[in-house]
């Protein structure tokens, strides 16, 4: 089955301690993101990804790490936890990164940081 | 910067038709969606429409789109109980690759 996977989808921690966001895709996609999900503000766009060894900010990076070591994984770091980053993560791939290149979205990760 | 604007809240009684609208500040915009998230899952892609088009049909969605006034609805004809979700207009703007700029998203809320 065509998908994209998070892990973990719930994750409570404390302010400073490291973590990573799992993302994987099994659809071969090239284009990958990150975005964060906050009442009242909609998706929006931490990084992205347009192929292996290729990221680029989007509009919230900051806080955020992310690697593209292979095509089908798009890891999310926060090196440091802040409560302001307490929100709901979604990871999305899409063949391409041409424009109306469907996006396809995973499950999301609920993460609140203490 | 791209702005997508929607309504927080919709609330209608089964059987009868929802129009969820959106307005958008791109000109640019040359792809718009329609994304469905129910509680506790993923955004799912309901339909998209190309700025060329009017409108769109697709089963019980209509999809219209007014690019003078950069207006954008979805009509979901015999809302069900299933219907009940968190429904997101977003835009992909022409120099922005596959970038999407989402709107708030608009909660509706089906009755009995």
């Amino acid at each position: 089955e065509a998908q994209v996977t998070q892990n973990p989808r719930y994750l409570i921690t404390v302010t400073g301690k490291k973590l990573t966001v799992t993302c994987s895709q099994n659809m071969n996609h090239e284009y990958m993101s990150w975005y964060r999900q906050d009442p009242g503000l909609g998706l929006r766009q931490i990084y992205y990804s347009m192929n292996v060894e290729v990221t680029d900010k989007g509009d919230v990076p900051e806080g955020y790490k992310v690697s593209r070591k292979e095509k089908r994984n798009f890891p999310l770091i926060l090196e440091s936890p802040s409560p302001n980053q307490t929100s709901l993560y979604f990871c999305a791939s899409s063949l391409g990164a041409g424009v109306g290149d469907t996006q396809y979205f995973g499950p999301g990760t609920r993460l609140t940081v203490l | 910067g791209e702005d997508v604007e929607q309504s927080l809240f919709l609330s209608v009684r089964e059987g009868d038709s929802s129009v969820i609208n959106c307005t958008y500040t791109d000109s640019s915009s040359t792809y718009l969606y329609w994304y469905k998230q129910e509680p506790g899952a993923g955004l799912q892609l309901l339909t998209y429409i190309f700025s060329n088009m009017d409108m769109k049909q697709d089963q019980r969605l209509t999809v219209l789109l007014n690019k003078k006034d950069k207006h954008l609805s979805l009509r979901i004809a015999d809302t069900q109980t299933g219907d009940s979700a968190i429904y997101f207009c977003a835009e992909s703007p022409l120099s922005g690759g596959n970038k999407l700029t989402f709107g708030t998203g608009t909660q509706l809320k089906v009755e009995l």
